[in-house]
């Protein structure tokens, strides 16, 4: 069974601090992973990584992917209160040539203090 | 450029009585997807549609559950009747084509049964 596990389920930092969210996978005809911020509803489009060992990075955000070990890590640094949410970690699959699905973990939610 | 548009935002209904939740996707977008979220949860897929076609409906309980993508934009979710345990976030997202392009969210339909 494909899933997605994220790490750790909920952290609390202070303003300034850097953080890192992991998430590990184990899915058949990983096709890209992608991170998403969710703060009331709908989640937003963070990164997507299709390649590994190639960093993304938007502002003080920045993203990674491991294809090897199966997984991926998001880093904040210098955080703020606005960056407190839920992270989204999801893995798109291949399934019989076409578009496959979306598979969501948990997420990790993140409370940053002033 | 809107975005995912659904409706309504929140509904509460008694238990064993229907319920339908619309969504309208990006324009041009030819893959939607129908989410439910639980509190504490990733999302999980209900239903993918591309363009008019149901192309991956594993995860609808099709007892109660039903959907469907007229002409391949608007797109409805139905329960009926509705169970204490159907109480969640119905997420509907589109993209371009499957997750080779990014995905967007609409703002949710919340869902309460008593």
């Amino acid at each position: 069974e494909d899933k997605v596990v994220q790490s750790p389920l909920s952290l609390v930092v202070h303003e300034g601090d850097t953080v890192t969210l992991n998430c590990s996978y184990e899915v058949t005809n990983f096709r890209s992973l992608l991170w998403y911020k969710q703060e009331k509803k709908a989640p937003t489009f963070l990164f997507m990584l299709t390649s590994s060992g190639i960093e993304k990075k938007s502002g003080r955000l920045s993203s990674i992917l491991d294809k090897k070990e199966l997984f991926s890590i998001l880093n904040i640094t210098a955080t703020q209160t606005g960056d407190s949410a839920i992270y989204l970690c999801a893995v798109g699959t291949n399934y019989g040539g076409s578009q496959g699905n979306l598979i969501f973990g948990k997420g990790t939610k993140l409370s940053v203090k002033p | 450029e809107a975005g995912v548009v659904q409706s309504p935002r929140y509904k509460i209904i008694e238990k064993k009585q229907p319920v339908a939740f619309w969504c309208n996707p990006i324009s041009g977008h030819n893959t939607l997807y129908w989410y439910r979220q639980n509190l504490g949860q990733g999302p999980e897929l209900l239903i993918r549609y591309e363009n008019e076609e149901a192309v991956d409906d594993s995860q609808l309980p099709k007892d109660r559950f039903s959907a469907e993508r007229l002409k391949g934009v608007d797109s409805t979710l139905k329960i009926q009747p509705a169970e204490l345990g159907d109480s969640a976030v119905y997420l509907c997202a589109s993209s371009l084509k499957g997750w080779s392009t990014e995905a967007f969210f609409g703002q949710g339909t919340r869902l309460t049964v008593v």
